[in-house]
């Protein structure tokens, strides 16, 4: 699988936006990116995840950069409740039912 | 709907005994995978179970293992407890194997220590 890159920690203030960055420079053309999160004492939640082309749900929005070797998951308006570890995880869709594989993540902090 | 449901959720064990983790899936769904998760090597992936058969399996010794029965339940099985097999194991099952899956949903997970 190929590997990516996260900064340990973040911090935020509640309500403002928030920009996660992964890098992923050895992704291949059949990689999704997908993001996952893990709040204290739960298991991890699935965020969103793209291919190509920005992606928007209602929990976040990711931004793709155009040589998809990097991406951006943007909370757009940070809650309490948003402080979690962020997990940014590749796939090949042509490999069936690859396990996810977690790297150390993001610990995202918000401020009240 | 009722989502993944992991029993035990806490479970203190002696070092050498074995213990038994059980997932439920979320109804309708057919694979279930377990992961470990320590603070020091965060969450690793153990197997995969899909219609009752063992598709994927991570770099865990022989003393930890599983099942799937038909009603894609999923039991898994640690012998031999050693103290570092203290962690929290988390259950996620999918919808299916299909050549692209999108989402997978965990359960809160079983906190296991050994002592």
């Amino acid at each position: 699988d190929a590997k990516t890159t996260q900064p340990n920690s973040m911090e935020s203030n509640e309500e403002e936006p928030v920009h996660l960055p992964c890098n992923h420079s050895t992704i291949s053309g059949t990689d999704y990116i997908h993001w996952y999160r893990q709040l204290p004492s739960q298991g991890p939640e699935y965020v969103i995840h793209g291919l190509t082309s920005n992606v928007n749900n209602r929990m976040a929005s990711l931004a793709i950069a155009e040589d998809r070797k990097s991406s951006t998951l943007i909370l757009h308006r940070a809650t309490l409740r948003d402080a979690a570890v962020y997990y940014c995880i590749l796939r090949d869709a042509n490999s069936g039912n690859t396990p996810l594989v977690f790297g150390k993540g993001t610990r995202l902090s918000v401020i009240a | 709907k009722a989502g993944v449901t992991q029993t035990p959720r806490y479970l203190i064990k002696t070092r050498g005994q074995q213990v038994t983790l059980s997932c439920s899936p979320i109804s309708g769904h057919r694979s279930v995978s377990w992961y470990q998760q320590t603070p020091g090597q965060g969450l690793q992936f153990l197997f995969e179970y899909f219609s009752e058969t063992q598709r994927n399996k991570g770099n865990f010794p022989g003393r930890f293992s599983g099942r799937q029965f038909s009603n894609s339940r999923s039991e898994m099985n640690v012998s031999t407890l050693e103290l570092g097999d203290s962690a929290l194991y988390l259950c996620a099952s999918s919808l299916g194997r299909g050549r692209l899956v999108t989402e997978a949903f965990f359960g809160q997970g079983t906190r296991l220590t050994v002592v």
